[in-house]
């Protein structure tokens, strides 16, 4: 089956830098993907790795080393609204058009 | 596009009611898929449908839990009879088998509360 492991919470100030990290487990693999929950809303997606290396999206960055079934988020330039909850996810299978297993969750709070 | 859709987006009811959640995904999406989110959990696969079609249901908690999806802008998870271990968000979400980011666009969510 499948398994991803991350962090439950990280603790950063604005203006600073921080990275989630995640492992994973998988039967097959179509690539990772992060999505970002604010309290009471719905996740939504914020990146996708399929091939090794770092996809960049503003102050937002992804990557991936599938040798190592590893991925980090790293987000720059912390402002208070990234303060949420990010998961990182895998496809339930090796294509399009399956379900995402999620990971728990890294909890991010953001402070002045 | 308005997105995916949920309603209610909230439903407090007794133990032993019957409860329908209702999600209409994203014109021309192919895929839907119903989500549970709890503390205790996290965020879980309960069903997910291609083409109005169940592909699999190995995450429905058990023969309570009922999902259908009678036409490709309609689906239904329906809990009978609920309990309060039910409790929880019920997030819809809906993507395209050919989008090249591998994206699950997902509804505010239904927050379910069973006394």
């Amino acid at each position: 089956g499948q398994s991803l492991e991350q962090p439950s919470e990280v603790t950063a100030v604005e203006g600073a830098i921080v990275q989630i990290n995640c492992t994973y487990q998988t039967s097959g693999f179509y690539g990772l993907s992060w999505y970002q929950q604010h309290d009471g809303g719905a996740p939504t997606f914020l990146s996708y790795n399929a091939l090794d290396g770092l996809e960049e999206t503003g102050r937002f960055s992804s990557f991936l080393s599938r040798s190592d079934s590893y991925g980090y988020l790293l987000l720059q330039e912390l402002q208070m609204k990234d303060s949420a909850s990010y998961f990182c996810a895998v496809r339930d299978g090796d294509q399009a058009g399956t379900a995402l297993i999620f990971g728990k969750g890294t909890t991010l709070s953001v402070s002045s | 596009d308005a997105g995916v859709i949920q309603s209610p987006r909230h439903e407090v009811t007794e133990m032993g009611q019957e409860v329908t959640l209702r999600c209409k995904p994203i014109s021309g999406h192919d895929y839907l898929f119903w989500y549970r989110q709890t503390m205790m959990r996290g965020l879980e696969l309960l069903i997910y449908f291609n083409n109005n079609v169940p592909i699999d249901d190995s995450g429905m908690p058990e023969d309570r839990f009922s999902a259908k999806m009678p036409n490709a802008s309609f689906s239904t998870l329906k809990i009978q009879p609920s309990e309060p271990r039910d409790s929880a968000v019920y997030f819809c979400a809906s993507d395209l088998a050919e989008s090249s980011y591998n994206e699950q666009f997902f509804g505010p969510g239904t927050r379910l509360t069973v006394l």
